[in-house]
């Protein structure tokens, strides 16, 4: 069975430009996770999407936004890059995402992006 | 906020040594707690969980133990391989799925 898999899987851009990732979730999977991981550091929280809304959003400025399509697949854009935006950014994917639960996350490989 | 604390590495063991890393956390309510394992250039695998006061979770040889009373989930091992090398994250996660991590903690054996 295919895993998440997410695209491309390295991009660098320039300060001030926009980029968009892609994830596919494993499929029946309706809830997909974004996380920045910087570096040396343990992932971050960016957006949760459920069912096409949006369920949850971590503590990123509104450069970063996301949707998710009917056939489940996500994107991530962020407009106006700044150098601090380097990262691996991971997409994972849940069942559902249901308030008062969980369900286990599968993380995809990841998209690196290098802001020059 | 929710947060993960964890033992910063680079941790350094001889093959078939005992691993331990230590993990607290602090959270609202009563999370779910996890064990993720990032093995060079792959992405993050769910290693073991736990979802309730002394629930023990266990993988591969792995073990932690959900300790309410210490808000704790250490990571331990008997016997610890080559092929175990890889960086390690702590994580704690609540309603919907957002995961909390800590800030991971590499594990290098050598032979």
């Amino acid at each position: 069975d295919a895993g998440v898999t997410q695209s491309p899987t390295h991009l660098i851009k320039t300060r001030g430009q926009h980029v968009t990732l892609r994830c596919s979730p494993i499929s029946g999977h309706k809830s997909v996770s974004w996380y920045q991981q910087v570096l040396g550091q343990g992932p971050q929280f960016i957006f949760q999407y459920y069912e096409k809304e949006e369920r949850g959003r971590g503590n990123f400025p509104d450069r970063f936004s996301a949707r998710q399509f009917p056939n489940y697949s996500s994107e991530l854009n962020v407009n106006a890059l700044l150098l601090g935006d380097s990262a691996l950014y991971l997409c994972a994917s849940s069942l559902t995402g249901v308030a008062g639960s969980y369900n286990e996350q599968f993380f995809g490989p990841g998209t690196r992006l290098t802001v020059l | 906020g929710d947060s993960v604390t964890q033992m910063e590495g680079p941790v350094t063991l001889s093959e078939e040594a005992f691993l331990t890393i230590n993990c607290t956390y602090t959270a609202t309510g009563y999370p779910s707690l996890f064990w993720y394992v990032q093995y060079p250039g792959e992405g993050l695998q769910l290693l073991l969980k736990a979802t309730k006061a002394d629930d023990k979770g266990s993988n591969k040889g792995f073990e932690a133990t959900y300790r309410k009373e210490t808000t704790s989930f250490h990571l331990e091992k008997g016997s610890v391989q080559v092929s175990d090398s890889a960086v390690y994250f702590c994580a704690s996660g609540g309603g919907y799925q957002k995961v909390t991590f800590g800030i991971g903690t590499k594990l290098q054996v050598i032979p």
